[in-house]
């Protein structure tokens, strides 16, 4: 049974980066995307990007490109989301997710708990 | 960027009763069109993929259809557990997800 596993809450001020991880375990690592999607309070939801780990290679959405890195241990089945130069507006809940199957990124089967980041001075 | 449109945006009724939610993409997205429910302080879950494949362990009485620009999630009998927003999301070109629909007891 495939679980995602988030690191904790994080606050940060304006101007900060943030980094956090999202360790996988119950299933293939490597040939499977790890997808980020962003949650603001009371909004809805937005894809960041993805990675497949064996390809190394992340793709982002235009909106983040520039200020998210997206990276992925193989040693340590642990996908990584790090986004700069934050503000307010980045205060959000950031899930990782996994799709249902290897060449299925995009169904988001597999979801972690959340890891809720608040952005304040 | 494909833009999917929900609708309405809150359902309000009771629960045994049939609920349809909607969903309108800008462009064609041919079946490539998932459905999530999310409740207060969860991660979404996985309803429908393809316009109509239901996830593992979804119940019966959700199914989805549509395919192209126009995509229904029905809930054929709404059970107690069923109140929650409901998501769709694309990926045709990208990932892009709706705005929601809340489904919430009348």
């Amino acid at each position: 049974q495939v679980q995602l596993v988030q690191s904790g809450t994080e606050m940060k001020k304006p101007g900060s980066s943030v980094k956090v991880s999202c360790k996988a375990s119950g299933g293939s690592f490597s040939n499977y995307g790890i997808a980020w999607v962003r949650q603001g309070p009371g909004q809805g939801l937005e894809l960041m990007g993805a990675i497949i780990p064996i390809f190394s290679t992340a793709k982002y959405a235009q909106k983040f490109q520039g200020r998210v890195t997206i990276t992925a241990d193989e040693s340590s089945n642990t996908a990584y989301m790090e986004l700069s130069s934050l503000r307010s507006e980045d205060t959000a809940v950031y899930y990782c997710a996994r799709g249902r199957g290897r060449g299925d990124l995009y169904n988001f089967a597999y979801w972690g708990q959340g890891t809720l980041v608040t952005v304040s001075s | 960027e494909i833009v999917l449109t929900q609708s309405p945006a809150t359902l309000s009724l009771s629960p045994g009763e049939r609920a349809t939610l909607s969903c309108r993409a800008s462009q064609n997205v041919s079946s490539y069109l998932a459905w999530y429910q999310q409740k207060p302080g969860q991660a979404p879950r996985l309803l429908i993929y393809d316009a109509s494949k239901r996830g593992t362990g979804i119940p019966a009485r959700f199914s989805g259809s549509g395919s192209g620009t126009d995509f229904t999630l029905t809930i054929s009998s709404l059970a107690p557990e069923d109140f929650a927003v409901y998501y769709c999301q694309q990926r045709s070109i990208w990932a892009t997800f709706g705005q929601g629909t809340k489904v919430e007891i009348k």
